[in-house]
């Protein structure tokens, strides 16, 4: 069971947009900027998103994240083949002085 | 370029120890906070370990606090994790990853190397 909730799948067409959520808690997403990680099939997760919204150089701008509350979401829009993968949030939880993650989410796209 | 390199990971038995090896390469180590993250065969991602920059502080999850350490060697830009008392439940893919100083997260990730333990 992880500390941050994630749905477990995800699917859009090409050129849709989907959006993946993250639950988490006021230790974590409520007091702690979200980072959120891509993770294509055999490879190494890569950072896609930090600090809730802004995007590493290189991450197209299709790729976007927010954060409300203890709650966040990344949208990807004009979803493309390359974009399945599985998708990580993330974020430090003060109360148990670590790195917690969601479990996961499997985008598909279709 | 910054790179990380695994090594050290291998099919050890129940109860057994392995030292895992990351070294740095195209930024100094002494300067980044540094994670060790884990993902079992189908699982997600979760982390394991971090270490100060300079080795003061450091951080494991419940489940491997007493049997693992994190440690440095800023000299040798390499960063370790030695795990004793290992569980079957310790087998996964171990990736160390560093920390991002100005933005946070774990900006830059090795290729992961595979621990086993099973008899």
């Amino acid at each position: 069971q992880s500390v941050l909730t994630q749905p477990p799948s995800a699917s859009g067409t090409p050129g849709q947009r989907v959006t993946i959520s993250c639950s988490g808690s006021s230790s974590n997403i409520g007091s702690n900027y979200v980072y959120w990680y891509q993770q294509l099939p055999g490879t190494a997760p890569k950072l896609l998103i930090y600090r809730d919204s802004q995007r590493p150089s290189g991450v197209p701008d299709r790729f976007s994240g927010s954060k409300s509350g203890t709650s966040a979401s990344l949208a990807i829009s004009g979803l493309r083949s390359e974009d399945e993968a599985d998708y990580y949030c993330a974020a430090w939880d003060n109360s148990l002085s670590g790195w917690v993650f969601g479990g996961g989410t499997k985008l598909t796209v279709l | 370029e910054v790179q990380l390199v695994e090594s050290g990971g291998g099919l050890v038995q129940p109860g057994g120890s392995l030292r895992l090896s990351c070294v740095a390469s195209g930024f100094t180590l002494s300067t980044y906070w540094m994670s060790w993250v884990r993902q079992a065969p189908g699982k997600g991602l979760e982390w394991v370990a971090n270490i100060k920059k300079d080795g003061s502080e450091k951080y494991y999850v419940d489940s491997v606090k007493g049997r693992f350490t994190i440690s440095k060697d800023n000299v040798k830009n390499s960063l370790y994790l030695q795990m004793n008392s290992l569980r079957a439940e310790d087998t996964a893919v171990y990736y160390c990853a560093r920390e991002n100083t100005n933005r946070g997260g774990l900006d830059y990730w090795g290729q992961g190397t595979l621990v086993t333990v099973s008899s």
